[in-house]
């Protein structure tokens, strides 16, 4: 069965620092990999998915998650944080027929 | 609008009592999704149905969750004899096609409270 990790349930950012949100999965064939956010009182919006091919992907906002085998990791990253970015951000792991399976959330708050 | 609607948006019921959830998808998507989000919880597939059939419903956590999609559309997430431990937002998303393929674009929830 597919799962998802999210290690740190909350992260504090300063704006304008730098922020890894990480990922861990576990999948027996090659993943599909989404990372997907929460703003307050908002539905969640898709902010990048990686299927295959260049292991960096780019996403809206100004984010990108680098794919790595070998780690079985999805981190999310983006080089300096807005204080708009707070929110919560859920990373998810699927294959071509099978629905996502979505780790429990991390929750970034940034202070000024 | 074009984006997925749910309703109500916030419900509160007492325990023992049934409710039940609409999700209206984004026009022409095949594909439909609930999923319950719990604090700490993240989010919990439910069900998941391509057109009005259910080709998976292993996320439904007991015999008194139900769902069914008429017309290809609109899906209504029946719970029954509430229990508090059934409080939660439930989410409902939809995609083009099934899979994992297509994006799923989710609706801003309904938030159920079971005193």
């Amino acid at each position: 069965a597919q799962s998802v990790t999210q290690p740190d349930i909350h992260i504090t950012v300063s704006e304008g620092a730098s922020l890894e949100l990480r990922c861990n999965y576990s999948y027996g064939a090659t993943p599909y990999l989404f990372w997907y956010v929460q703003s307050p009182g908002q539905g969640l919006q898709l902010l990048l998915k990686y299927f295959s091919g260049d292991t960096l992907v780019q996403g809206i906002k100004g984010f990108e998650a680098e794919f790595k085998r070998s780690q079985s990791s999805f981190n999310l990253r983006k080089p300096s944080v807005h204080w708009s970015d707070a929110a919560e951000y859920f990373c998810a792991v699927g294959a071509e027929y099978s629905t996502l399976t979505f780790g429990k959330g991390t929750m970034l708050l940034v202070s000024p | 609008g074009a984006g997925v609607s749910q309703s109500p948006s916030n419900k509160v019921t007492e325990k023992g009592k049934d409710v039940e959830l609409r999700c209206d998808p984004i026009s022409g998507h095949t594909a439909l999704y609930w999923y319950r989000q719990s604090l700490g919880q993240g989010l919990e597939f439910l069900i998941y149905f391509q057109g009005n059939s259910a080709p998976d419903k292993s996320g439904l956590p007991s015999d008194r969750f139900s769902a069914e999609r008429t017309g290809g559309s609109v899906s209504t997430l029946t719970i029954q004899r509430t229990q508090q431990e059934d409080s939660a937002v439930y989410l409902c998303a939809s995609s083009l096609g099934g899979g994992s393929l297509d994006e799923q674009f989710f609706g801003p929830g309904t938030r159920l409270t079971v005193l």
